[in-house]
């Protein structure tokens, strides 16, 4: 079993421009949810997907958006990235039950220069 | 959540040594809480779990305890090794609201030799 994976590792974008990450989630689990983690910080939850809708949303601006595909991958997509957005982006897949514990990537380190 | 600066709380604890980690968490609404460990470059790796239903839980090497009147979560780890060394997360779920992980600050556990 593979696992959550995360693809790209580490990326490097500019000011303005657009990202996409990707995640595809662990074998059997079909939610997905996306961090962010700044430097020396704890994860703070982006939003969650759920049979390719999005469920719930934490408190990011609109400028973030996602994506969930049939087969339970799922995309997050910034547009105009700020210095700010420079952060580890971690992916969390799970199934869907109460309490069932949430299995993270690696995460893909973006870097806005 | 809980957001800190860069500088994580740290504790140093010797090779066979027991730690403990604490963590405060802030929303009495919470049923479900559960502690990661992530090392340097890695995803938030599950550690254990427990509901608010419990006291306390235990798993191999590791205990989780749960004061709900006082809104405090520690994790006992016996006989830490070098291996434990990483940075440890508390996290925190709504009752109602699945899938959405708060986190805290976050610990820095160094082991010496």
């Amino acid at each position: 079993d593979a696992g959550v994976t995360q693809s790209p590792t580490h990326l490097i974008k500019t000011r303005g421009q657009q990202v996409t990450l990707r995640c595809s989630p662990k074998s059997g689990h079909d939610t997905v949810s996306w961090y962010q983690q700044a430097l020396g910080q704890g994860p703070q939850f982006i939003f969650q997907y759920y049979e390719e809708e999005e469920r719930q949303r934490g408190n990011f601006p609109d400028r973030f958006s996602g994506h969930q595909f049939p087969n339970y991958s799922s995309e997050l997509n910034v547009n105009a990235l700020l210095l700010g957005d420079s952060a580890l982006y971690l992916c969390a897949s799970s199934p869907r039950r109460v309490e069932a514990e949430a299995f993270f990537g690696q995460g893909t380190r973006l870097t806005v220069v | 959540g809980e957001s800190v600066g860069l500088h994580l709380p740290t504790l140093s604890v010797q090779e066979g040594d027991n730690s403990i980690i604490n963590c405060a968490y802030s929303n009495s609404a919470s049923d479900y809480f559960i502690w990661y460990k992530q090392e340097s470059g890695k995803g938030p790796q599950f550690i254990i779990d427990i509901r608010s239903n419990m006291d306390k839980r235990q798993g191999q090497r590791v205990t989780v305890l749960l004061n709900k009147t006082v809104k405090h979560l520690s994790l006992q780890i016996a006989a830490t090794q070098p291996g434990d060394s990483a940075v440890y997360f508390c996290a925190e779920k709504e009752k109602d609201s699945w899938g959405k992980l708060q986190f805290g600050a976050g610990t820095q556990v160094v082991v010496t030799p």
